[in-house]
């Protein structure tokens, strides 16, 4: 069964440094989306991406942000300078069509410390 | 901005209890959807809801779609260990941004 897969599944990181989260999406899918979740809160919104451009993003996503498509496979998120409370598990989903009408199919996560 | 509230926070149950969790959007939505994530899992779709008064059915699970699309429940009858989790309702606007509920947390206990 197809399968959205994130690389790293787990990254430790000084404050200050760039993180690159990596996500390989459902191949036949258009929507991708990035959601982080802090450890027992609820699933966060950060921002989705279709036709090689971001549709929408949260207040959460700022200038520290920022989403690739780099080639036809890959999905990644980079944070530029990491900040304590970016600790969170992040997750990368993605849709055959957009959230109006479309299932997310989430990956495992990556889950990200800031010491 | 939308906010979706869910209650209750946390729910634990008797094997074989019903349980239901309540959805709350502080607008009207175009379509909810419910997602199941297992402890130390990802969020895994369950069901998505588009007509206002709808109600669905997969197995022990009921889920209905308020008349005035800003609620939601799901509800849960002859809980099993199976069970366990944090449940999850989410909804969109309209736009590409599904937000997720504050989720409730179901513990299932012999």
């Amino acid at each position: 069964e197809p399968e959205v897969t994130q690389t790293p599944s787990h990254q430790v990181t000084q404050m200050g440094q760039e993180v690159i989260l990596r996500c390989v999406p459902i191949s036949n899918h258009l929507y991708f989306y990035w959601y982080r979740q802090i450890l027992g809160q609820k699933v966060e919104f950060l921002v989705s991406f279709y036709n090689n451009e971001i549709s929408e993003k949260s207040e959460i996503f700022d200038d520290q942000f920022s989403v690739e498509r780099p080639d036809g496979s890959n999905f990644t998120l980079k944070i530029r300078s990491t900040k304590l409370e970016d600790s969170a598990m992040y997750f990368c989903a993605s849709s055959v069509i957009g959230m109006v009408t479309g299932e997310l199919f989430f990956g495992e996560g990556s889950r990200l410390t800031v010491l | 901005g939308q906010q979706v509230m869910q209650i209750p926070q946390y729910q634990h149950v008797q094997e074989g209890e019903d349980f239901t969790t309540y959805c709350n959007s502080s607008t009207t939505l175009s379509n909810i959807q419910w997602y199941k994530q297992r402890p130390g899992g990802h969020p895994v779709f369950l069901i998505q809801l588009v007509k206002s008064g709808e109600v669905k059915k997969q197995k022990r699970l009921t889920f209905q779609f308020g008349e005035a699309k800003k609620n939601s429940s799901l509800h849960i009858t002859a809980t099993q260990t199976t069970d366990v989790g944090t449940y999850f309702c989410a909804g969109t606007g309209g736009g590409n941004k599904l937000t997720f509920g504050t989720g409730t947390q179901l513990k299932v206990e012999l």
